[in-house]
């Protein structure tokens, strides 16, 4: 059962271009929600992260935007540059007795110099 | 700061057969974490560690899955014996904490089962 879907799958924009990539949750319970980069051979790496209680985050060229009633979030990337190809992955954050991650299946982001 | 270090990095092996990863994480990071990433898709969790106990193993598919974490530093992931749906990357990560906020991954090691 996936519980983080994650769109597009891939995407393709010009330098300068915005990148806009959008997942959606069911699970009410996940409070925590970050973003992985991961390029060709090497692990994932934390990009942003977002609480629900907060509607956007900013860190440089990367913004988070969140909607708690919606069950969305997405993460925006302004003026992409060739080295923001690499496939991104949003994930959610469950609790309880332990804490851990579920993934988005990716997007695969290549930006055109 | 040292990263996560995997070994191997890739992996041939033919079906039934049995292979083993090596992880050592981030020195101080008392949670570790196995994660199963097959190709376009993203990473599942498959075993999680706090120390040298097990928190979350619900993933892990326990009829031919084994991990074990030697004195809460260094993890191996057996897997015996092995199926052809079992190629995939084999992640290991670490945090500092049982929080789960950063994960720190490692490079991985791919595994092929022919």
């Amino acid at each position: 059962q996936q519980q983080v879907k994650q769109s597009p799958q891939s995407l393709i924009v010009q330098k300068g271009g915005i990148s806009i990539i959008n997942c959606a949750y069911e699970n009410t319970a996940f409070d925590y929600f970050p973003w992985y980069q991961q390029f060709p051979g090497k692990g994932p790496a934390l990009l942003i992260a977002i609480r629900p209680d907060v509607s956007e985050k900013k860190e440089g060229r990367f913004t988070i935007s969140f909607n708690k009633s919606a069950k969305q979030f997405s993460l925006h990337i302004m003026d992409s540059q060739p080295g923001d190809s690499a496939t991104y992955f949003c994930a959610a954050r469950s609790g309880g007795s332990n804490y851990k991650l579920t993934f988005g299946k990716g997007t695969l982001l290549t930006v055109n110099p | 700061e040292a990263g996560v270090a995997q070994s191997p990095r890739y992996k041939i092996i033919e079906k039934r057969q049995s292979v083993a990863f090596w992880c050592n994480p981030i020195s101080g990071h008392a949670t570790l974490y196995w994660y199963q990433q097959i190709l376009g898709q993203g990473p599942k969790l498959l075993i999680q560690f706090q120390n040298n106990g097990v928190v979350d193993d619900s993933q892990l598919p326990k009829d031919r899955f084994s991990a074990e974490r030697l004195k809460g530093v260094d993890s191996t992931l057996k897997i015996q014996p092995a199926k052809l749906e079992d190629s995939a990357v084999y992640l290991c990560a670490s945090s500092l904490g049982a929080l789960a906020y950063e994960q720190y991954f490692g490079p991985g090691t791919r595994l092929t089962v022919t």
